[in-house]
């Protein structure tokens, strides 16, 4: 079983739609959680970084964890045609680089227009 | 501010070559992290640098091997090269401050091996 599983798509929406990816994982001792957006021929950029569980909201980004059924999402709302990217999810234990970042393998979404 | 450097974009060998890789981080920033990013996978943990020391290692053979240079750049090399290394090499780095270790990613290399 792989730490963390992220289902890789395709997702395709509409223009407009809200979009809901997820993670699951199974070390409990994950307490950073992030989500990155790779767009194709780049780099993965830091879109919503989380500790512990809750959510944090930044503009029409969400993002939730719920460590106690081991489950992150990022809610994508009124979504674009420039979302349309790779969403990969990422945790550590701790927050210093001693602790190794786990990566999903990551959803591709496609935002019709 | 510039951001994470690397170079090459390309970078085609043949089975059995060694292949070496660079990446200048943020200004400021002591750690270098590497990752390799297979089709079809996730980011795969290869190595980090912080004040030009390796700190960690990921489950990698040790023909994967690097440095970090005085000026914080570091330097991927990957001998006997394998169909398999091919792959994208994307270079992060971070303050390492604890409570801020926030990565920032390279474009990446795209390494084939023929």
């Amino acid at each position: 079983q792989k730490e963390v599983e992220q289902d890789p798509g395709p997702l395709s929406v509409p223009e407009g739609a809200i979009v809901s990816l997820n993670c699951t994982y199974s070390n409990s001792a994950f307490q950073y959680f992030m989500w990155y957006r790779q767009y194709s021929r780049k780099g993965p950029e830091l879109l919503m970084y989380t500790y512990s569980s809750g959510n944090k909201e930044d503009g029409r980004f969400t993002a939730q964890v719920d460590k106690s059924s081991k489950y992150i999402s990022l809610f994508i709302r009124d979504s674009q045609p420039s979302d349309s990217a790779t969403y990969l999810c990422a945790m550590s234990e701790g927050n210093t680089g001693g602790f190794k970042t786990i990566f999903g393998a990551g959803t591709r979404l496609f935002v019709k227009a | 501010e510039a951001g994470v450097t690397q170079s090459p974009t390309h970078l085609i060998k043949t089975r059995g070559q060694q292949a070496t890789l660079r990446c200048s981080p943020i200004s400021g920033h002591t750690s270098v992290y590497w990752y390799q990013q297979a089709l079809g996978l996730g980011l795969q943990f290869l190595l980090w640098y912080d004040e030009g020391e390796e700190r960690n290692r990921g489950n990698f053979p040790p023909r994967f091997s690097g440095r970090q240079f005085p000026n914080y750049s570091s330097e991927l090399n990957v001998n006997a090269l394998e169909l398999e290394d091919s792959a994208l090499y994307l270079c992060a780095s971070s303050l390492a401050v604890l409570g801020t270790d926030t990565q920032y990613f390279g474009p990446g290399t795209r390494l084939t091996v023929l």
